[in-house]
């Protein structure tokens, strides 16, 4: 497709479980980022790759979080032993890479974990 | 650390009317965002900035940068119903990539 493709869209997870949220990437596109957005709030940054490499993972709340981009392209969120603070909208986002004049980056529709 | 701060954080105001919120950001970067998000959808890219004095129109919106006061402008003319949304200020840096949120201005446009 032509933009940032994420799934599943909602997600309900008992507290406890272990989650995985997948990501999509403009095809080409060599950076790819993870947002985190509670409701109300702005998108927090929780990690960064450029394609296979994880350059920034400081945003990620706990070592509950995880998430890799083996071949650079699909990227998965992964979360152990949810709770229900994570509950929030996960959003990812792609973008061309650093020297690009116009690196504009494009935001997928978003997976909403509720966490009960 | 880089931080951005918006005001207003709400804003509710007639249609017909023009307004402008503003986006400050704490240290140098290099691009600016402002996208718009619709309650229950994601984010739509409106514009980015990248030099001192840069300026973007489309439609009733216009954006504009000064990097020497870190301050970003969002200028709604004439303002309608359809406008209404969530707006989000982001500051992007070249040596990391990472994209900094503002924590949004809710513009509500009454008919």
């Amino acid at each position: 497709g032509a933009g940032v493709s994420q799934s599943p869209r909602y997600k309900v997870a008992k507290r406890g479980q272990d989650v995985a949220l997948r990501c999509d990437p403009i095809s080409g596109h060599v950076s790819l980022f993870w947002y985190q957005q509670a409701l109300g709030q702005g998108p927090e940054f929780l990690t960064y790759f450029q394609n296979e490499a994880q350059l920034d993972k400081s945003g990620l709340p706990s070592d509950r979080f995880f998430a890799e981009r083996p071949e650079g392209s699909v990227s998965t969120l992964k979360i152990q032993r949810t709770q229900q603070e994570d509950s929030a909208v996960y959003l990812c986002a792609s973008s061309e890479p650093r020297g690009h004049m116009n690196t504009e980056a494009f935001f997928g529709q978003g997976t909403r974990l509720t966490v009960v | 650390e880089l931080k951005v701060e918006q005001n207003p954080l709400f804003l509710s105001m007639q249609e017909g009317k023009n307004y402008t919120i503003y986006c400050n950001y704490s240290t140098t970067s290099d691009r600016l965002y402002w996208y718009r998000q619709d309650p229950g959808k994601s984010l739509e890219s409106l514009f980015v900035l990248l030099s001192n004095g840069a300026v973007k129109q489309e439609g009733r919106l216009m954006a504009s940068l000064d990097t020497k006061a870190r301050l970003s402008t969002l200028h709604i003319t004439a303002a309608v119903h359809d406008l209404s949304a969530t707006y989000f200020c982001a500051v992007g840096r070249n040596r990391d990539d990472k994209i900094i949120f503002g924590k949004g201005t809710r513009l509500h446009i009454l008919p």
